[in-house]
Protein backbone atom coordinates (compact mmCIF):
# COMPACT_ATOMS: atom_id res chain seq x y z
CA UNK A 1 0.00 0.00 0.00
CA UNK A 2 1.09 3.83 -0.71
CA UNK A 3 1.54 5.31 2.13
CA UNK A 4 0.78 8.34 4.22
CA UNK A 5 2.40 10.73 5.99
CA UNK A 6 1.03 13.33 8.39
CA UNK A 7 1.59 15.92 11.04
CA UNK A 8 1.38 14.14 14.45
CA UNK A 9 -0.56 17.10 16.49
CA UNK A 10 -2.03 19.89 15.53
CA UNK A 11 -4.11 22.79 17.41
CA UNK A 12 -6.71 24.92 16.53
CA UNK A 13 -8.91 28.10 17.50
CA UNK A 14 -12.51 27.17 18.14
CA UNK A 15 -14.74 28.42 15.00
CA UNK A 16 -11.73 29.00 12.91
CA UNK A 17 -11.37 26.95 10.06
CA UNK A 18 -8.60 24.32 10.23
CA UNK A 19 -6.17 22.88 7.51
CA UNK A 20 -5.16 19.20 7.92
CA UNK A 21 -1.91 18.08 5.75
CA UNK A 22 -1.28 14.64 4.16
CA UNK A 23 1.47 13.54 1.96
CA UNK A 24 1.25 10.78 -0.07
CA UNK A 25 3.88 11.11 -2.70
CA UNK A 26 3.70 7.66 -4.21
CA UNK A 27 0.20 7.33 -4.34
CA UNK A 28 -1.15 5.66 -7.56
CA UNK A 29 -3.51 6.29 -10.51
CA UNK A 30 -5.82 3.75 -8.70
CA UNK A 31 -5.79 4.65 -5.45
CA UNK A 32 -8.67 7.02 -3.86
CA UNK A 33 -7.89 9.88 -0.35
CA UNK A 34 -9.83 8.85 2.35
CA UNK A 35 -9.85 10.67 5.44
CA UNK A 36 -11.36 9.33 8.72
CA UNK A 37 -11.51 10.70 12.32
CA UNK A 38 -11.85 9.00 15.61
CA UNK A 39 -13.16 10.69 18.54
CA UNK A 40 -12.21 9.73 22.10
CA UNK A 41 -13.96 6.07 22.73
CA UNK A 42 -14.86 5.74 19.50
CA UNK A 43 -14.86 4.07 16.11
CA UNK A 44 -13.39 6.10 13.29
CA UNK A 45 -15.61 7.97 11.57
CA UNK A 46 -15.59 8.37 7.46
CA UNK A 47 -15.36 11.90 6.84
CA UNK A 48 -14.69 12.32 3.22
CA UNK A 49 -12.88 10.74 -0.02
CA UNK A 50 -11.60 11.42 -3.49
CA UNK A 51 -10.08 11.00 -6.11
CA UNK A 52 -8.55 13.75 -8.58
CA UNK A 53 -11.31 16.23 -8.08
CA UNK A 54 -11.70 18.69 -4.71
CA UNK A 55 -14.99 17.25 -2.54
CA UNK A 56 -17.42 19.20 -0.48
CA UNK A 57 -19.81 17.72 2.01
CA UNK A 58 -21.62 18.41 5.25
CA UNK A 59 -18.74 17.27 7.03
CA UNK A 60 -15.58 19.30 5.19
CA UNK A 61 -13.81 19.54 2.21
CA UNK A 62 -11.16 17.76 0.64
CA UNK A 63 -8.31 19.60 -1.31
CA UNK A 64 -5.94 17.36 -3.59
CA UNK A 65 -3.14 18.19 -5.02
CA UNK A 66 -2.98 18.49 -9.40
CA UNK A 67 -0.10 16.43 -9.02
CA UNK A 68 -2.21 14.11 -6.33
CA UNK A 69 1.06 13.69 -4.56
CA UNK A 70 -0.59 15.69 -1.14
CA UNK A 71 -4.19 16.31 0.05
CA UNK A 72 -5.57 18.77 2.90
CA UNK A 73 -8.71 18.15 5.10
CA UNK A 74 -10.52 21.05 5.50
CA UNK A 75 -12.82 21.81 8.81
CA UNK A 76 -14.49 25.24 7.65
CA UNK A 77 -15.23 26.66 10.97
CA UNK A 78 -13.48 24.20 13.92
CA UNK A 79 -15.57 23.25 16.81
CA UNK A 80 -14.49 21.70 20.46
CA UNK A 81 -16.27 18.44 18.94
CA UNK A 82 -14.08 18.38 15.83
CA UNK A 83 -11.11 17.56 18.65
CA UNK A 84 -10.54 13.61 17.40
CA UNK A 85 -7.65 11.81 15.15
CA UNK A 86 -7.58 12.31 11.40
CA UNK A 87 -6.30 9.60 9.16
CA UNK A 88 -5.78 9.78 5.40
CA UNK A 89 -5.61 7.10 4.07
CA UNK A 90 -4.68 5.59 0.57
CA UNK A 91 -7.02 2.97 -0.52
CA UNK A 92 -7.09 1.18 -4.44
CA UNK A 93 -10.11 0.77 -6.68
CA UNK A 94 -9.29 -2.76 -7.11
CA UNK A 95 -11.72 -4.69 -5.19
CA UNK A 96 -10.00 -6.54 -1.93
CA UNK A 97 -7.56 -3.84 -0.70
CA UNK A 98 -8.50 -2.85 2.78
CA UNK A 99 -8.27 0.70 4.68
CA UNK A 100 -4.81 0.72 6.51
CA UNK A 101 -4.45 3.18 9.45
CA UNK A 102 -1.12 5.29 9.84
CA UNK A 103 -0.82 7.13 12.64
CA UNK A 104 -3.10 10.28 12.10
CA UNK A 105 -2.99 13.80 13.39
CA UNK A 106 -4.31 14.47 17.04
CA UNK A 107 -6.51 17.50 16.55
CA UNK A 108 -6.69 19.84 19.38
CA UNK A 109 -9.41 22.51 19.53
CA UNK A 110 -8.96 25.36 22.12
CA UNK A 111 -11.94 27.70 23.09
CA UNK B 1 -29.99 3.93 9.21
CA UNK B 2 -29.10 1.78 12.09
CA UNK B 3 -24.99 1.37 12.31
CA UNK B 4 -23.00 -1.29 13.00
CA UNK B 5 -23.66 -3.03 16.78
CA UNK B 6 -21.05 -4.51 18.80
CA UNK B 7 -21.18 -6.39 22.12
CA UNK B 8 -20.06 -6.40 24.78
CA UNK B 9 -18.68 -2.56 25.23
CA UNK B 10 -15.94 -3.95 27.60
CA UNK B 11 -14.77 -7.16 28.78
CA UNK B 12 -11.97 -7.92 31.58
CA UNK B 13 -10.69 -11.48 31.37
CA UNK B 14 -7.81 -13.26 33.03
CA UNK B 15 -4.62 -14.69 30.61
CA UNK B 16 -5.21 -17.96 29.02
CA UNK B 17 -8.89 -17.38 28.92
CA UNK B 18 -11.22 -17.52 25.86
CA UNK B 19 -13.20 -14.59 25.39
CA UNK B 20 -15.56 -13.78 21.97
CA UNK B 21 -16.84 -10.61 20.71
CA UNK B 22 -19.81 -10.63 18.24
CA UNK B 23 -20.30 -7.59 15.37
CA UNK B 24 -23.82 -7.09 13.53
CA UNK B 25 -23.06 -4.84 10.52
CA UNK B 26 -25.13 -2.85 8.51
CA UNK B 27 -27.72 -4.62 6.48
CA UNK B 28 -26.55 -5.14 3.02
CA UNK B 29 -23.07 -4.37 3.91
CA UNK B 30 -21.47 -7.36 2.00
CA UNK B 31 -17.60 -6.49 3.48
CA UNK B 32 -16.74 -6.85 7.46
CA UNK B 33 -13.87 -6.27 8.69
CA UNK B 34 -12.24 -6.88 12.39
CA UNK B 35 -9.46 -4.13 13.16
CA UNK B 36 -7.41 -4.28 16.68
CA UNK B 37 -6.81 -0.89 18.13
CA UNK B 38 -3.89 -1.12 20.91
CA UNK B 39 -3.49 2.38 22.83
CA UNK B 40 -1.83 4.87 21.64
CA UNK B 41 -2.01 3.54 18.21
CA UNK B 42 -4.23 3.69 14.54
CA UNK B 43 -6.36 0.54 13.79
CA UNK B 44 -4.67 -2.86 12.24
CA UNK B 45 -6.48 -4.49 10.48
CA UNK B 46 -6.66 -8.13 11.60
CA UNK B 47 -9.37 -10.07 9.08
CA UNK B 48 -11.27 -9.14 6.06
CA UNK B 49 -14.58 -10.75 4.68
CA UNK B 50 -16.70 -10.93 1.97
CA UNK B 51 -20.14 -12.10 2.38
CA UNK B 52 -19.39 -15.57 4.28
CA UNK B 53 -16.21 -16.02 2.90
CA UNK B 54 -12.50 -14.59 4.14
CA UNK B 55 -10.63 -12.21 1.83
CA UNK B 56 -7.79 -11.55 3.83
CA UNK B 57 -6.26 -13.03 7.08
CA UNK B 58 -2.80 -12.28 7.03
CA UNK B 59 -2.57 -10.20 9.84
CA UNK B 60 -4.87 -12.58 11.94
CA UNK B 61 -2.70 -14.39 14.81
CA UNK B 62 -4.17 -18.21 14.21
CA UNK B 63 -2.68 -19.68 16.66
CA UNK B 64 -4.79 -17.96 19.32
CA UNK B 65 -7.36 -16.07 17.16
CA UNK B 66 -10.67 -17.15 14.91
CA UNK B 67 -13.55 -15.25 13.17
CA UNK B 68 -16.03 -16.50 11.40
CA UNK B 69 -19.09 -14.63 9.81
CA UNK B 70 -22.22 -17.39 9.16
CA UNK B 71 -24.53 -16.78 6.46
CA UNK B 72 -22.74 -13.63 5.58
CA UNK B 73 -24.48 -11.20 8.06
CA UNK B 74 -23.36 -11.25 12.06
CA UNK B 75 -19.38 -12.12 12.87
CA UNK B 76 -17.96 -13.17 15.63
CA UNK B 77 -14.20 -12.80 16.62
CA UNK B 78 -12.38 -15.20 19.34
CA UNK B 79 -9.15 -15.36 21.35
CA UNK B 80 -7.84 -18.50 22.57
CA UNK B 81 -6.20 -18.20 25.17
CA UNK B 82 -5.95 -14.69 25.72
CA UNK B 83 -2.43 -13.25 26.40
CA UNK B 84 -1.51 -10.01 28.30
CA UNK B 85 -0.71 -8.17 24.90
CA UNK B 86 -3.77 -8.72 23.48
CA UNK B 87 -5.41 -6.02 25.32
CA UNK B 88 -6.59 -2.91 23.33
CA UNK B 89 -9.99 -2.23 21.49
CA UNK B 90 -11.75 -4.64 18.95
CA UNK B 91 -13.49 -2.92 16.16
CA UNK B 92 -15.84 -3.87 13.64
CA UNK B 93 -16.57 -2.19 10.81
CA UNK B 94 -18.61 -2.87 7.25
CA UNK B 95 -18.18 -1.91 3.54
CA UNK B 96 -20.90 -2.42 0.99
CA UNK B 97 -18.53 -3.27 -1.43
CA UNK B 98 -14.77 -3.47 -1.37
CA UNK B 99 -13.43 -0.84 -3.60
CA UNK B 100 -11.46 2.58 -2.97
CA UNK B 101 -14.75 4.11 -3.68
CA UNK B 102 -16.54 3.08 -0.89
CA UNK B 103 -16.54 3.89 3.16
CA UNK B 104 -16.51 1.69 6.10
CA UNK B 105 -18.77 2.15 8.80
CA UNK B 106 -16.80 1.37 12.30
CA UNK B 107 -18.98 0.08 15.53
CA UNK B 108 -17.85 1.31 18.92
CA UNK B 109 -15.53 -1.08 19.63
CA UNK B 110 -15.30 -3.35 22.70
CA UNK B 111 -12.23 -2.70 25.35
CA UNK B 112 -10.51 -5.64 25.93
CA UNK B 113 -8.65 -5.66 29.23
CA UNK B 114 -6.33 -9.00 30.35
CA UNK B 115 -5.33 -9.38 33.67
Amino acid sequence: DAKTTQPNSMESNEEEPVHLPCNHSTISGTDYIHWYRQLPSQGPEYVIHGLTSNVNNRMASLAIAEDRKSSTLILHRATLRDAAVYYCILRSHNAGNMLTFGGGTRLMVKP
Amino acid sequence: EAGVAQSPRYKIIEKRQSVAFWCNPISGHATLYWYQQILGQGPKLLIQFQNNGVVDDSQLPKDRFSAERLKGVDSTLKIQPAKLEDSAVYLCASSYGQGGTYGYTFGSGTRLTVV
